[in-house]
């Protein structure tokens, strides 16, 4: 059973425009979310994160915003960049576990 | 400073036949992990060392992978004998102990990319 999801694989955003990635999640014990990010034959590398007790956290050109009741937490990029296409992975952890449960992933492409 | 080390980068194998992966974690960090991601889906936990012990194992999948860290420093994943279901990407991170994984503390190598035919 999935515990974090991402529900669209895939996402085009025009430049300049914001970017918009969603993820679900089940388990109400995480409460650190992370989202990554990962160009093609890297590995992952942070690029946000919340805490379950903050509904917003923001880092420049990315805010991440959490919704404890609907388990639902998004990631907005403003403005988007060719930069920023790359596949962005979710990832929850909890009750002190250091283990990271991801999503399946969105692949964002940013157009000129 | 380098980062997270993964040997080979990619590796073709046969049904039936052993590979072993390597890492070398960031000097300096005693907690190091290993995920797989296989054919495009989620990015699965495998393991946790925190140096050389077997924190959490709770993600391997069965009992044809075998982990080790010997001396707490560099790990190696062997898959014996390997199936077609174990092709996927094994990647492997490490951070320091009591370090803030949770604000990026967290570093993941390239992977290493397993394709058994």
């Amino acid at each position: 059973d999935q515990q974090v999801k991402q529900n669209s694989p895939s996402l085009s955003v025009q430049e300049g425009r914001i970017s918009i990635l969603n993820c679900d999640y089940t388990n109400s014990m995480f409460d650190y979310f992370l989202w990554y990010k990962k160009y093609p034959a890297e590995g992952p590398t942070f690029l946000i994160s919340i805490s379950s007790i903050k509904d917003k956290n923001e880092d420049g050109r990315f805010t991440v915003f959490l919704n404890k009741s609907a388990k639902h937490l998004s990631l907005h990029i403003v403005p988007s960049q060719p930069g920023d296409s790359a596949v962005y992975f979710c990832a929850a952890s909890g009750q002190g576990a250091q283990k990271l449960v991801f999503g399946q992933g969105t692949r964002l492409t940013i157009n000129p | 400073e380098a980062g997270v080390t993964q040997f080979p980068s990619h590796s073709v194998i046969e049904k039936g036949q052993t590979v072993t992966l390597r890492c070398d974690p960031i000097s300096g960090h005693d907690n190091l992990y290993w995920y797989r991601r296989v054919m495009g889906k989620e990015i699965k936990f495998l393991l946790h060392f925190v140096k050389e012990s077997k924190q959490d194992e709770s993600g391997m999948p069965n009992n044809r992978f075998l982990a080790e860290r010997t001396g707490g420093t560099y790990s190696t994943l062997k898959v014996q004998p390997a199936e077609l279901e174990d092709s996927g990407v094994y990647f492997c991170a490490s951070s320091r102990l009591g370090g803030r994984w949770y604000t990026g503390e967290l570093f993941f190598g390239e992977g290493s990319r397993l394709t058994v035919l």
